[in-house]
């Protein structure tokens, strides 16, 4: 079955920085990656997703790469904000979701 | 659009009840529900994957006679812990997909149950 490996595990960057999260996976068929935040005793809310057919998708301060040769994906915020404080999840799909293990973001004011 | 609700969103119980948790689809169709359970600092790990109208598809060492789910309808799933035990403490978070051919899911607020 698939398998998502994620880094780093805990990510600590300046208020205004960028932040940088990444991952793999296993399964060369799968063909949907979503990044997901979660809050404290919240469930994960999806804030970008991108398939196989497309190699970079930007939404304003969030973008995500995906190298399917390499079968990476990464997750980069831009002029991070206190409120992305979050843990943060990749995963990857075909047709169940499989999550990585997660970062925990913080934001350093 | 696209919203999906648990309830009850927390639940204490004593060991050796069984707790019932539900995950509807308020605003679509959904023919298929996942359910995942997820331990304190720790991902989400899929338990079963739910069709509507038949069996669950339970992952490796998931006992399907304790957490029993029945998918009877497009907009609900419902998720039975048996004879709950300290070590089923967690938080269990539902998701739906709108299609079979739509990997996209949509997640519920999750529930967390104790058992005392």
């Amino acid at each position: 079955g698939e398998n998502v490996e994620q880094h780093p595990s805990t990510l600590s960057v300046q208020e205004g920085d960028s932040a940088v999260i990444k991952c793999t996976y296993s399964d060369s068929a799968s063909n949907y990656f979503p990044w997901y935040k979660q809050e404290l005793g919240k469930g994960p809310q999806l804030i970008i997703d991108i398939r196989s057919n497309v190699g970079e998708k930007k939404d304003q301060r969030i973008a995500v790469t995906l190298n399917k040769t390499a079968k990476h994906f990464s997750l980069h915020i831009t002029e991070t904000q206190p409120e992305d404080s979050a843990v943060y999840f990749c995963a990857a799909a075909l047709s169940k979701i499989i999550f990585g293990s997660g970062t925990r973001l913080s934001i350093r004011p | 659009g696209a919203v999906v609700s648990q309830h009850p969103s927390w639940v204490i119980c004593k060991s050796g009840t069984s707790v019932k948790i539900e995950c509807r689809s308020l605003d679509f169709q959904a023919t298929t529900m996942f359910w995942y359970r997820q331990f304190p600092k720790q991902s989400l790990m899929l338990m079963a994957t739910s069709n509507e109208g038949s069996k669950a598809t339970y992952e490796q060492g998931v006992e399907k006679d304790k957490f029993l789910i029945n998918h009877a309808s497009l907009t609900l799933s419902t998720l039975t812990v048996t004879s709950a035990h300290p070590e089923d403490s967690s938080f269990y978070i539902c998701s739906a997909q709108k299609g079979r051919e739509d990997t996209e899911a949509f997640f519920g607020q999750g529930t967390r149950l104790t058992v005392v």
